[in-house]
Parts: structure tokens; C-alpha cells; sequence
């Protein structure tokens, strides 16, 4: 069945890294994505990573993902108070005609 | 790029009445799918069009709801006889490979 789970809530400090996991249930996923949720608004594709990919570098964000434990995580490096929203673990099984979330993870970066 | 367009971004309504919300996919986008989120939940997947064909309902989409994509180009939602379990965040999504951008959302309230 498809099912993925978040933790609610992580809190940091402004300049450290947040590790935000997420693991997920079905082993034919295509792809994974990280989406960003402000308050009120829409979700922004932060990233994602085809399935036969180990890991993923883009800027400040980093991804990887275990296959074997059905395991992924999102690092953002020197994370700013502008980083804190909920983020969204998401994977797609039939190619990417729909995604399956999370409930998100809460960041909270305090200065 | 304009982005995922949706309106209206709020929409307030009596128990019973019918609402028709309207999403723009970015131009070249033929994928385009409706996804519900509810507080403190991750979006769950509604429907998915490709061009003007709906290929995929979820069970979620009950006989109250129907959309459309008459020209492949915009969509439209509408809910039939409002309950007040159908208050929630309303997102439209495009995508013309495996990424997937979402609009902000309309927030539907039924009284």
C-alpha cells in the first residue's frame, strides 16, 4: 500500500543543518520529492530524486535516499529563518501521474 | 512562466450550495491534477487530466464533485450541495514531465 511518514515537528538554530526524514512504504516508487508549504500558500517544488539515484546536491539542499530501508531525507545547509514552513516528503508510483504525501514536518529556525 | 494560476483564493459558502473554483496551468503543462488538503494533513490526490481526457479519480471525488478540462487548457472544480467535511485547501497542479508545480490554493469555507 502506499503510505509515507514524517515526523511533525524539528527545531534549529539559525547557520545549522536540519535533516527533515521521511520513509515510505511501496518499493516501486518512481520518484521522491521535498515540497515547501508556507503559511497560506501553495506548495514549491524544492527537489526531487529518481529512484535509482542514491543522492542528489542542489545548492544549500541535499537528498538522500536508501532504497533498501524505504528511507529519505532532505539536509538543508546553514539553515536561515526564512527556511522555516512545512515540508512535504511526496512519492510517485504509476510514473508521476499522482503523488502520495506526507503530513509534513514542521521547521522551525529560531535566530 | 506565470505559475499555476487559481481562483477564487478564498471562497465562503452555505451548506448546500454549489461552488466551481478555476485553475490555469502554466501554458505548456498538458498534465493537470486537483489535490485536497485538509489542516495538518499532506494533499490527497483528487483527480488527473491529460489534455482534456480526466484519466484518474480518486475514491476521495464523491457523485458531489466534477471537473472538467474542456480545451485541455484550464480547469474547473465544482462541488454540488456544499457540507461543511468539504472546508478545506483546494490545489491545482500542472506538469509536462515529472515535475510537478502547484498553484496557491483556494480555501473553501462552508458555514
Amino acid at each position: 500500500g502506499e503510505d509515507v511518514e514524517q515526523s511533525l515537528f524539528l527545531s534549529v538554530r539559525e547557520g545549522d543543518s536540519s535533516v527533515i526524514n521521511c520513509t515510505y512504504t511501496d518499493s516501486s516508487s518512481t520518484y521522491l520529492y521535498w515540497y515547501k508549504q508556507e503559511p497560506g500558500a501553495g506548495l514549491q517544488l524544492l527537489t526531487y530524486i529518481f529512484s535509482n539515484m542514491d543522492m542528489k546536491q542542489d545548492q544549500r539542499l541535499t537528498v538522500l535516499l536508501n532504497k533498501k530501508d524505504k528511507h529519505l531525507s532532505l539536509r538543508i545547509a546553514d539553515t536561515q529563518t526564512g527556511d522555516s514552513a512545512i515540508y512535504f516528503c511526496a512519492e510517485s508510483i504509476r510514473g508521476y501521474s499522482t503523488l502520495t504525501f506526507g503530513k509534513g514536518t514542521m521547521l522551525l529556525v529560531s535566530p | 512562466d506565470t505559475g499555476v494560476s487559481q481562483n477564487p483564493r478564498h471562497k465562503i459558502t452555505k451548506r448546500g450550495q454549489n461552488v466551481t473554483f478555476r485553475c490555469d496551468p502554466i501554458s505548456e503543462h498538458n498534465r493537470l491534477y486537483w489535490y485536497r488538503q485538509t489542516l495538518g494533513q499532506g494533499p490527497e490526490f483528487l483527480t488527473y487530466f491529460q489534455n482534456e481526457a480526466q484519466l484518474e479519480k480518486s475514491r476521495l471525488l464523491s457523485d458531489r464533485f466534477s471537473a472538467e478540462r474542456p480545451k485541455g487548457s484550464f480547469s474547473t472544480l465544482e462541488i454540488q450541495r456544499t457540507e461543511q467535511g468539504d472546508s478545506a485547501m483546494y490545489l491545482c497542479a500542472s506538469s509536462g514531465t515529472e515535475k510537478l508545480f502547484f498553484g496557491s490554493g483556494t480555501q473553501l469555507s462552508v458555514l
